[in-house]
């Protein structure tokens, strides 16, 4: 198994202000992703998060307004900028070791945009 | 491209009393499917996927590629099933995951 760790759990920001997530893994993985889970919806892949490249977008979901890092194969930072009340939503963290092994999902961060 | 419909969003049985939560997927290749459960307050975790084709707390799934399918069952519910049950599909050149939208179980005692 993989345990996965995100910061902050929760945070309120204002209008236009900017939220980086950080997530962090107990042991390496090659695969990692992040959702966004709206209230009262599922999951919705934002991006998979690529080691060392550019992250590879969902269709509607751009680098601009959600910057991601991946410096190595632990840890990953999703950031959520310039943010309205539409960004209002649980941000999850996802790995998987391999591209068939099972995936794993993190604790979510609470994001609540006034 | 790629959909999964979980047509419940409620579903409540009273327990002891068999539940099936139904998952449909429309994809042009060969299907992984997954049943994924949130309980309250816990994260997300996977309770089974197909190509296992186990039993995990009593809940069976199988695959129906005919009526492209994979509903969640169990004979006897316990009020310790409630949660939020979520079907999922892999795919793509990644291998990533589509889920549907959901249904929240509730176990009645």
């Amino acid at each position: 198994s993989a345990v996965i760790s995100q910061k902050p759990s929760r945070d309120i920001c204002q209008r236009g202000t900017s939220l980086t997530i950080q997530c962090q893994v107990d042991s390496q993985v090659t695969m990692m992703f992040w959702y966004r889970q709206q209230p009262g919806q599922s999951l919705t892949l934002i991006a998979t998060a690529n080691q060392g490249s550019e992250a590879t977008y969902e269709s509607g979901f751009v680098i601009d307004k959600f910057p991601i890092s991946r410096p190595n194969l632990t840890f990953s930072t999703l950031t959520v900028s310039n943010m309205s009340p539409e960004d209002s939503s649980i941000y999850l963290c996802s790995v998987r070791r391999d591209i068939s092994y099972e995936q794993y999902f993190g604790p979510g961060t609470r994001l609540t945009v006034t | 491209a790629q959909r999964v419909t979980q047509p419940e969003k409620l579903l409540s049985v009273f327990k002891g009393a068999p539940v099936e939560l139904k998952c449909n997927y429309s994809y042009s290749g060969s299907p992984e499917l997954f049943w994924y459960v949130q309980y309250s307050r816990q994260r997300l975790q996977l309770l089974l996927r197909h190509i296992s084709r186990e039993s995990i707390k009593g809940f069976t799934a199988d695959l129906n590629k005919g009526e492209t399918s994979f509903h969640l069952k169990k004979p006897f519910a316990q009020e310790e099933d409630s949660a939020m049950y979520y079907c999922a599909l892999r795919s793509g050149s990644a291998r990533q995951l589509t889920f549907g939208s959901g249904t929240q179980l509730t176990v009645l005692p």
